[in-house]
């Protein structure tokens, strides 16, 4: 089944502790990328993928690290967080960066910092 | 200026009815998709239409179509037979290319909150 995995799918940690929320596809996706929902801001981009290798920021990156090593999987790396980054966090991935490619969402993550 | 814009909070509809949730969007570019999720209340992000700029016919997809009028910029999701299962929070995307947006991101409007009674 094609789908895009995320784990965990909720997690509960304390201020500066470091954590990783992985995010793996297995549709030989070119394209991927990390968004945040919170209420009263919708959805924003954290950070993107065009490629193996190729990353950048979102709108709004800071207290986050991506990676890009191998085509499926695109973790999401909080070094240091802090209780403004609880949230629910969404992998995507897409074919291409094209307009036209749908991007896929994972199942979510539901992370609380306290 | 908004460039997804969902006017709609809140929608009821009579289960097995027909219900259209509105969403118009502002762009420059000639290129661009228009995207249709759903997020219930266990919240994952499910994909159900997708209509691209240069399509001429409006996208089906079993119960879900999209009315797309580009001079007008409006891509209004329409779902019929609705089911009890339809309860959920409806959002709009649209994605440009690269160039448009950083990182060919989706933006989203801010959703429409759908209820099906019974």
């Amino acid at each position: 089944e094609a789908q895009v995995t995320q784990n965990p799918r909720y997690l509960i940690t304390v201020t500066g502790k470091k954590l990783t929320v992985t995010c793996s596809q297995n549709m030989n996706h070119e394209y991927m990328s990390w968004y945040r929902q919170d209420p009263g801001l919708g959805l924003r981009q954290i950070y993107y993928s065009m490629n193996v290798e190729v990353t950048d920021k979102g709108d709004v990156p800071e207290g986050y690290k991506v990676s890009r090593k191998e085509k499926r999987n695109f973790p999401l790396i909080l070094e240091s967080p802090s209780p403004n980054q609880t949230s629910l966090y969404f992998c995507a991935s897409s074919r291409t960066s094209r307009p036209t490619d749908t991007q896929y969402f994972g199942p979510g993550t539901r992370l609380t910092v306290l | 200026a908004q460039k997804i814009t969902q006017t709609q909070p809140g929608m009821f509809v009579q289960e097995k009815e027909a219900v259209t949730l509105d969403c118009t969007y502002d762009t420059s570019d000639q290129s661009y998709g228009l995207f249709w999720y759903k997020q219930p209340s266990s919240g994952e992000m499910i994909f159900l239409i997708y209509q691209g700029s240069y399509d001429e016919q409006n996208a089906t997809e079993g119960r879900y179509s999209l009315n797309f009028q580009k001079a007008r910029k409006s891509a209004n999701l329409v779902i019929s037979a609705s089911q009890l299962g339809d309860s959920a929070m409806y959002f709009c995307a649209m994605r440009e290319g690269p160039e448009e947006t950083s990182g060919s991101r989706l933006t989203f409007g801010e959703g429409t909150q759908l209820t099906v009674n019974p």
